[in-house]
């Protein structure tokens, strides 16, 4: 199964700046997703990032807000911008090799905005 | 509507017990998964059932699907303390064209398996 490294593993920003999570994995796959998770709560699909096009936000979630870049089958950021408390979350990316397949999951980036 | 919704939302149990979690959802599903979770850490993936599947085993772990109810359930038998973690279902819908939508996460099972 894949191995996925997340950074940061943690951060405490200021209100107003942006914040770029990296998610890099040992082995080219097709599908990458991106989920927030809120203290104590389940996991929401952020956007699914697929290499060479345009990632594919859920609703509720805007590009403006989530810019994700996928230059290549085994990288891929999410970058939270103009940060506010309420996005005081986790952020995890995940990996599968196909819809149906189950996901392989990063650590995670635990985020504390003050 | 929230797809996959797992009872009980606490578990607490003694080590040697089983432990039981159930999990519902709404619509038509390609197949369902369960993961774990352990605290400050990603999903870990456990086991993954078919809609045309019933019940499927990995080591200690059961996990059983009843479409007709639109629910599952995941036995954890001969509990241990290492097995304290949150656990979730996740459904993958069936599109209306016959494609796959989203894996949607439930709300999660917290066990706490005690010494």
């Amino acid at each position: 199964s894949a191995v996925i490294s997340q950074k940061p593993s943690r951060d405490i920003c200021q209100r107003g700046t942006s914040l770029t999570i990296q998610c890099q994995v040992d082995s080219q796959v097709t599908m990458m997703f991106w989920y927030r998770q809120q203290p104590g709560q389940s996991l929401t699909l952020i956007a699914t990032a697929n290499q060479g096009s345009e990632a594919t936000y859920e609703s509720g979630f805007v590009i403006d807000k989530f810019p994700i870049s996928r230059p290549n089958l085994t990288f891929s950021t999410l970058t939270v911008s103009n940060m506010s408390p309420e996005d005081s979350s986790i952020y995890l990316c995940s990996v599968a090799p196909g819809f149906d397949q189950p996901q392989h999951f990063g650590d995670g980036t635990r985020l504390s905005i003050l | 509507s929230q797809q996959g919704e797992e009872d009980p939302q606490a578990l607490s149990i003694q080590e040697g017990e089983n432990a039981t979690m159930n999990c519902s959802y709404k619509t038509s599903i390609n197949n369902l998964q369960w993961y774990r979770q352990n605290s400050g850490r990603g999903l870990v993936h456990l086991i993954l059932i078919r809609s045309n599947e019933r019940e499927k085993h990995s080591g200690r772990l059961r996990v059983t699907l009843d479409t007709s109810k639109k629910s599952s359930s995941l036995l954890i038998t001969a509990s241990r303390a290492a097995d304290t973690a949150s656990y979730f279902c996740a459904s993958l819908g069936r599109g209306n064209s016959g494609g796959y939508q989203k894996v949607t996460f439930g709300i999660g099972t917290k066990l706490q398996v005690i010494p």
